[in-house]
């Protein structure tokens, strides 16, 4: 059953604490993306990487950090640095990092900070 | 800066009923554009994708046009159904900047029975 899996889908921080978002593909797909989503605005590109071991920041990478270790996996930290990250969080892949290769998005995580 | 505009912001239709959402954008150089669907809680799943030559595209009850002298869109949702109701987001993709993409704010379409 391929596709891409995020977990969890709801996840509750602390203030100052850091959290790992994670990422799962089974596509082959060698680009994946992190995006922010708020409510009414545009999804926003946190981070991006186009293979294993390289990554890039997006237009919002402020108090975030990932990594990019296996072709299958691309976690997201959202470190204590981030004034407000309460949101919706979305991760895609595509097969390549051309204008025309589709992004296939995850199920997404609600981030909370208490 | 590239900005993509979609309208309205929300909208409520009964069942059966047609709609069209609008979406204007700058992005330049253009390569192509697409919309997508995302139901509430859950991640945006591509519904068209249109290159600069392409006027028109279907798919099944959705047809997306496009415009790009005016650097417009607009998708039509043919007889609604209760399963329509979600966000539609507008998306494109500027030539030359591999898969960088610019979302519109989208469009939350409600269906009442």
């Amino acid at each position: 059953d391929g596709g891409i899996t995020q977990s969890p889908k709801y996840l509750f921080r602390k203030e100052g604490q850091n959290v790992t978002l994670s990422c799962e593909q089974n596509l082959n797909h060698d680009a994946m993306y992190w995006y922010r989503q708020d409510p009414g605005q545009g999804l926003r590109l946190i981070y991006y990487s186009q293979i294993v071991n390289d990554f890039q920041k997006g237009d919002i990478a402020e108090g975030y950090s990932v990594s990019r270790e296996k072709k299958e996996s691309f976690p997201l930290t959202v470190t204590s640095a981030q004034k407000n990250p309460t949101a919706f969080y979305l991760c895609a892949s595509s097969m390549g990092a051309g204008g025309r290769d589709e992004q296939f998005f995850g199920p997404g995580t609600r981030l909370t900070v208490l | 800066k590239n900005q993509v505009e979609q309208s309205p912001q929300s909208l409520i239709i009964l069942e059966g009923k047609n709609c069209t959402l609008q979406c204007n954008y700058t992005v330049s150089p253009f390569s192509n554009l697409r919309w997508y669907k995302q139901d509430t809680g859950r991640g945006p799943v591509s519904l068209t994708i249109m290159t600069f030559s392409e006027n028109t595209k279907s798919n099944g009850r959705y047809t997306a046009t496009l415009d790009a002298d005016t650097k417009q869109s607009s998708l039509h949702i043919t007889a609604s159904q209760l399963s329509d109701s979600a966000s539609y987001i507008c998306v494109v993709s500027e030539r030359n900047a591999g898969n960088m993409l610019t979302f519109g704010g989208g469009t939350r379409l409600m269906v009442k029975p």
